[in-house]
This record gives structure tokens, C-alpha cells and sequence, in this order.
């Protein structure tokens, strides 16, 4: 069965960064992208961006475009997103979801567990 | 960019009745629309994509409509298990969320 697993839990102070990661298993890893999408505490769903994993290309939202990068490790099934000079507003869970249709951005059908992010002083 | 409306911000629904939840879309979107659930502590589930198809082990009750600009999702007699947020999406744009509490 398809299978998100995210690492746990970080807390970081502002102007550090955070690496996030997200192994895939019971699917062909390079045949999906995987996307990120944030959620602060009691607010909605923000999308951060996405990369293909078979040829590591990306596409970020213009938001946090400079900050965030995303990578991958083909030999782990391994996506990583990493987010850069953290400030307060970044506190919030981070999830991983698949694109069903190969990066038409239409069907997100499995998501990680999430991971939270606290950026405290 | 696109921006997705939902309505209402919250809908209070006993158990039995119908739920009727609204995204507006800025400009058409065509069929280009997928709604997810999410309850308190879980990531979202994908429910409907293309508008109107139910994802894999989806109950019937739930249903969605539209296309262009205005969608619906509908659940047709809330169970205990549906009082949750809903979003809906499109792209890289999610609505704000409704969420449907017991009345």
C-alpha cells in the first residue's frame, strides 16, 4: 500500500533552517511527484511547491521562492523540503502529498502524516 | 492566480441532514477541482476530484458538482464521522476551508 512517512517533530529558532523529509513506499517512486503543503495553527492549507522525483526538477510557490528548496534521493524513495531563515510565522505543519496524474497538480491522493515545525526564540 | 471562495466559513448540520458546501473559483477552472476532508490531528483525505468523482472507498453520501466557476459538495445524511473541515482545491490554490460542526 502507498505510504508517505515524514520525519518528526523540530523546533528551531528564528533564522534557522529545518530539513523535512518524506520517504515514499508501495509505489513506483519515480513515477509521481510529490508536492509540500503547509498549515499554520488553526488556518487552512498553503502550497509550498513541488518536484518531480525522477529528474529532480521543482516549482515553488513565488512566496517562498529563495527560501525553500527541495531535493530528493532516488536510492531512499526520499523527497526533502528545506526552509530557510525561520521566522515565527513558519510555525506549522508540513505535509507531503502525492499528484496522482504525473504533475498536473489536479489530485493529491496520499498525504504524509505531517510534520510540525516550531520556530520559537 | 486564481482564488477559491468557500462558503459558508461554518455550517451546523444535525446528524441525518444534508450538507451543502460552495467553492466559487475567480475564473473558470473548468472541472479542475478536487475536495478533501480533514479532521482535527490528520492530514486532508482526497473525497471528489474532476468536480463530481468519488475517490477510491469514498461513501456515496458524498457527492460534488459544478464546473467553471461554482462548485458543490454535498453529503447526503451526515454521519458522525463527517463533521470536519472541507477544503476545496485547485492547483496550487486551496479554499480557506468550511468547517461543518454539529448543530
Amino acid at each position: 500500500q502507498v505510504q508517505l512517512v515524514q520525519s518528526g517533530a523540530e523546533v528551531k529558532k528564528p533564522g534557522a533552517s529545518v530539513k523535512v523529509s518524506c520517504k515514499a513506499s508501495g509505489y513506483t517512486f519515480t513515477s509521481y511527484y510529490l508536492h509540500w503543503v503547509r498549515q499554520a495553527p488553526g488556518q487552512g492549507l498553503e502550497w509550498m511547491g513541488v518536484i518531480n522525483p525522477s529528474g529532480g526538477n521543482t516549482n515553488y510557490a513565488q512566496k517562498f521562492q529563495g527560501r525553500v528548496t527541495m531535493t530528493r534521493d532516488t536510492s531512499t524513495s526520499t523527497v526533502y523540503m528545506e526552509l530557510s531563515s525561520l521566522r515565527s510565522e513558519d510555525t506549522a505543519v508540513y505535509y507531503c502529498t502525492r499528484d496522482r496524474d504525473w504533475g498536473t497538480f489536479d489530485i493529491f491522493d496520499y498525504w504524509g502524516q505531517g510534520t510540525l515545525v516550531t520556530v520559537s526564540s | 492566480e486564481i482564488v477559491m471562495t468557500q462558503s459558508p466559513a461554518t455550517l451546523s448540520v444535525s446528524p441525518g441532514e444534508r450538507a451543502t458546501l460552495s467553492c466559487r473559483a475567480s475564473q473558470s477552472v473548468s472541472n479542475n477541482l478536487a475536495w478533501y476532508q480533514q479532521k482535527p490531528g490528520q492530514a486532508p483525505r482526497l473525497l471528489i476530484h474532476g468536480a463530481s468523482t468519488r475517490a477510491t472507498g469514498i461513501p456515496v453520501r458524498f457527492s460534488g458538482s459544478g464546473s467553471g466557476t461554482e462548485f458543490t459538495l454535498t453529503i447526503s445524511s451526515l454521519q458522525s464521522e463527517d463533521f470536519a473541515v472541507y477544503y476545496c482545491h485547485h492547483k496550487k490554490t486551496f479554499g480557506q476551508g468550511t468547517k461543518v460542526e454539529i448543530k
